[in-house]
């Protein structure tokens, strides 16, 4: 049992780029989150998902899509790389809106 | 709006010192609070929590009492372990929160040194 699983653990980008940020969990929960966390800050939500095929914004989605083909599987599209999104994305998932919300190693990005 | 607010970092202790983070929150009806701790290169864990007024959460030999009265959930451990060097996070969700989504406070390091 991995539980929530992110790849990569760091990426570098150039300002423009693009790259999906992929997170896979086991557990067969249907509530999946992606974070954001700035230096010094504490996490923000970017996107969540109720289960598959419904997705809906965070407090912070501008630069940023989703999708939830599978339970497991919810990756995190960045289109134009901007430097403002230099940062620690952290997924998470949990069985229900008000259980225990579990975390995945997260996944260091740095946009030059 | 609904926020947490923590004790800056970085706090440095002595193993086996007393250990106190402080936590406030504002928040409208009655939030979940929650304590993570995200140990060096690894995600967040969840430490403990408490549901409503006067809970205590507890686990590892940490403790957090939700005072609704102080809109306070400090963290206490009675005697500190290097092992317990890590970020902590104190946390909030309430049922208007997007999807159950939780509100951090910006994370407080903790180093204990031998």
């Amino acid at each position: 049992n991995a539980g929530v699983t992110q790849t990569p653990k760091f990426r570098i980008l150039k300002i423009g780029q693009s790259m999906t940020l992929q997170c896979t969990q086991d557990m067969n929960h249907n509530y999946m989150y992606w974070y954001r966390q700035d230096p010094g800050m504490g996490l923000k939500l970017i996107y969540y998902s109720v289960g598959a095929g419904i997705t809906d914004k965070g407090e912070v989605p501008n630069g940023y899509n989703v999708s939830r083909s599978t339970t497991e599987d919810f990756p995190l599209r960045l289109e134009l790389a901007a430097p403002s999104q230099t940062s620690v994305y952290f997924c998470a998932s949990s069985r229900t809106r008000g259980e225990t919300q579990y975390f995945g190693p997260g996944t260091r990005l740095l946009v030059l | 709006g609904n926020s947490v607010t923590q004790m800056e970092g970085p706090v440095t202790l002595s193993e086996e010192a007393f250990l106190t983070i402080n936590c406030t929150y504002t928040a409208t009806g009655y939030p979940s609070l929650f304590w993570y701790v995200q140990y060096p290169g690894e995600g967040l864990q969840l430490l403990l929590k408490a549901t409503k007024a006067d809970d205590k959460g507890s686990n590892k030999g940490f403790e957090a009492t939700y005072r609704k009265e102080t809109t306070s959930f400090h963290l206490e451990k009675g005697s500190v372990q290097v092992s317990d060097s890590a970020v902590y996070f104190c946390a909030l969700r309430t049922d208007d929160n997007q999807g159950g989504k939780l509100i951090f406070g910006q994370g407080t390091e903790l180093s204990v040194k031998p």
